[in-house]
This record gives C-alpha cells, structure tokens and sequence, in this order.
C-alpha cells in the first residue's frame, strides 16, 4: 500500500495563476483533508470531504475549491495564485467512525507550494 | 471556537526526558493526539489518549492528560537524537467526535547529543 500520495512534490506559480494539488489514497478511506501548515501556525483545515460526493469548508477556505472525484481522489484547486498562498500544503485520510475509536489521520509528504 | 496552544522550541540533551505541553479549550473532546512531523514528511500518529484517562504509557512515551485545567502534555523518555522533529498536539473539532481535528502550531524538539 502506498498510503496517501501528493503530487507534484515542488512547485512554482506566478501570481494568478491556476493549479491543482492531486491527492489519491489505497487505504478505502471515507474522509479525505486538505491542510496548509505555515511556519508557527500548525497545520490549519482548509477542506475536508466525509464520503464521496460531499464537501465541507474548514478553518481557511477563502482562494480554494476541492473536488472528491471518487472515494480514493480530492483535489484542492488554486484559480488564481496569491503570495499569501505560498505554503506547503498536506493531504490526509482517515477511516473516521463515529461509534468509537480514535481519529487516526494518515499523511501525505506534502506539496510545497512558492507563489511569486 | 476551538484553540490548541503549544509552546515552539524546546532543547534538550541526548539521554534527558524531554516534556512537550499543550493546552486545549474543547473540553467535548473525545481523544486527544500526539503527532510527530520528521523534516521533509508528513505527520504521523503517535499516540493518542481517551479523554477519561489521566494516564497513558507506551514504552519511552508517557501521555498526562489534566481535564480540569485542559492540558496535556507529552513525556519521552531517554530522548534520543532520532526523536527530534516536530510534535503537535490535536483536538477533534466540535462537539464530540467529528472526524476533524484542531492541530496545535506545533513544538520543534531539539536534541543535542
């Protein structure tokens, strides 16, 4: 199993541009998460998806939108690239159940992300 | 709303216990979570501690979970320099168990040999 995969891994925009953050997980996850983690602040929500078909704003939406294109894919989309944008940003899943148990949320490497 | 704080730095030498604090403001939180960053990679799960225990150890680990005054505070033992990274603490989000967690902003442990 691979687990959560990212790609790309670097990457270098020009403000205004557009791009789109891929994530896939093989682990038959329901709930898929989008984060930025920037120097002093952790790692703050951006989307998150409960089950395919659905998604929620979290703590910092404002310049995304997400797509959960099927139960192992969600993507976070950029339409036009700000420098306050400039992050590395994670991608996680989990197997998340209300009934019991801990949330154990499984990590992606993480994409850095430079706007100019 | 919801708020996990952490201190940022802590140094310690080789050998030493290394003590990492957070503090947290949803008292509803089912489970509280340790997760460690290594440079270059993404987080991973540590450990983890049910919000009606005081006390959890797994091997070098010692969690301490103090309810009253919502804080939480990890413990490793016997710090090595393979422990240094970047520690977070986490909360769920909301009223009970969500699925989505409040991270704190994180604790860099620095070990020293």
């Amino acid at each position: 199993n691979a687990g959560v995969t990212q790609t790309p891994k670097f990457q270098v925009l020009k403000t205004g541009q557009s791009m789109t953050l891929q994530c896939a997980q093989d682990m038959n996850h329901n709930s898929m998460y989008w984060y930025r983690q920037d120097p002093g602040m952790g790692l703050r929500l951006i989307y998150y998806s409960a089950s395919e078909g659905t998604t929620d704003k979290g703590e910092v939406p404002n310049g995304y939108n997400v797509s959960r294109l099927n139960k192992r894919e969600f993507s976070l989309r950029l339409e036009s690239a700000a420098p306050s944008q400039t992050s590395v940003y994670f991608c996680a899943s989990s197997e998340f159940s209300s009934l019991a148990g801990p949330e154990t949320q499984y990590f992606g490497p993480g994409t850095r992300l430079l706007v100019l | 709303g919801e708020d996990v704080e952490q201190s940022l730095f802590l140094s310690v030498r080789e050998g030493d216990s290394s003590v990492i604090n957070c503090t947290y403001t949803d008292s509803s939180s089912t489970y509280l979570y340790w997760y460690k960053q290594e440079p270059g990679a993404g987080l991973q799960l540590l450990t983890y501690i049910f919000s009606n225990m005081d006390m959890k150890q797994d091997q070098r680990l010692t969690v301490l979970l103090n309810k009253k005054d919502k804080h939480l505070s990890l413990r490793i033992a016997d710090t090595q320099t393979g422990d240094s990274a970047i520690y977070f603490c986490a909360e769920s989000m909301g009223s009970g168990n969500t699925g989505k967690l409040i991270f704190g902003q994180g604790t860099t442990l620095q070990v020293k040999p």
